[in-house]
């Protein structure tokens, strides 16, 4: 079974401020991680995604996540926020090979402040 | 080219009617998921097709739920009848044959749910 923790349903940053949204996983497999963006009134959207490769993971929009085994994370930073970086963010699990299913955390609001 | 269309956008229905949700993949993508997020709560999978075939329905939550996809094009999903708990944002997802989640699904917008 696969699950993923994000901690923090509610994250508030200053513009110009570093991003750190954070993810936890549980996957009795070698995963797949992804991190998906939901702008307001739109769909979601796949900011990147870790498929066993590198484990510093570079995405659109200047943010990156990194998969650390050790501690199960795959964190996802922006060194400096942007107002249009606000929107739901979340992380999701799949199992690597077969095996279609994305199982999703509970998300994170990000808002941005001036 | 085009992206996963889903509609309507919103649906508010009563205790009870159906509603049948719809979505249009990318044109040529085999692989078509549904997922939905209950409000507050995570987005969870329900189902899975492949061309007009169900690979996993293990995520559907009873029987008043019925997906269908035929011809392999357009998928519905329809709710009979409604009751409160199924609010929420239905989700449409495709992706290419012999692709999955490793590769990254397309999302359409979504459908928002709501029962009175």
């Amino acid at each position: 079974a696969q699950s993923v923790t994000q901690l923090g349903s509610h994250v508030s940053v200053s513009e110009g401020a570093l991003v750190l949204l954070r993810c936890n996983y549980s996957s009795s497999v070698p995963p797949y991680l992804f991190w998906y963006v939901q702008y307001p009134n739109q769909g979601l959207q796949l900011l990147l995604k870790y498929t066993s490769a590198a484990t510093l993971v570079k995405g659109i929009n200047g943010f990156e996540a990194e998969f650390k085994k050790s501690e199960t994370s795959f964190h996802l930073t922006k060194p400096s926020a942007h107002m249009s970086d606000a929107a739901e963010y979340f992380c999701a699990v799949s199992r690597t090979g077969g095996g279609n299913k994305l199982t999703f955390g509970t998300g994170t609001q990000l808002k941005v402040e001036l | 080219e085009a992206g996963v269309t889903q509609f309507p956008s919103h649906s508010v229905i009563e205790k009870g009617q159906t509603v049948t949700l719809r979505c249009d993949p990318i044109s040529g993508h085999d692989n078509l998921y549904w997922y939905r997020r209950v409000m507050g709560k995570e987005i969870k999978f329900l189902l899975h097709f492949v061309k007009e075939s169900k690979q996993d329905e293990s995520g559907m939550p009873n029987n008043r739920f019925l997906a269908e996809r035929t011809g392999g094009t357009y998928s519905t999903l329809k709710v009979q009848p409604a009751e409160l708990e199924d609010s929420g944002v239905y989700f449409c997802a495709s992706s290419l044959a012999g692709t999955g989640a490793g590769y990254g699904y397309t999302f359409g917008s979504g459908t928002r749910l709501t029962v009175v």
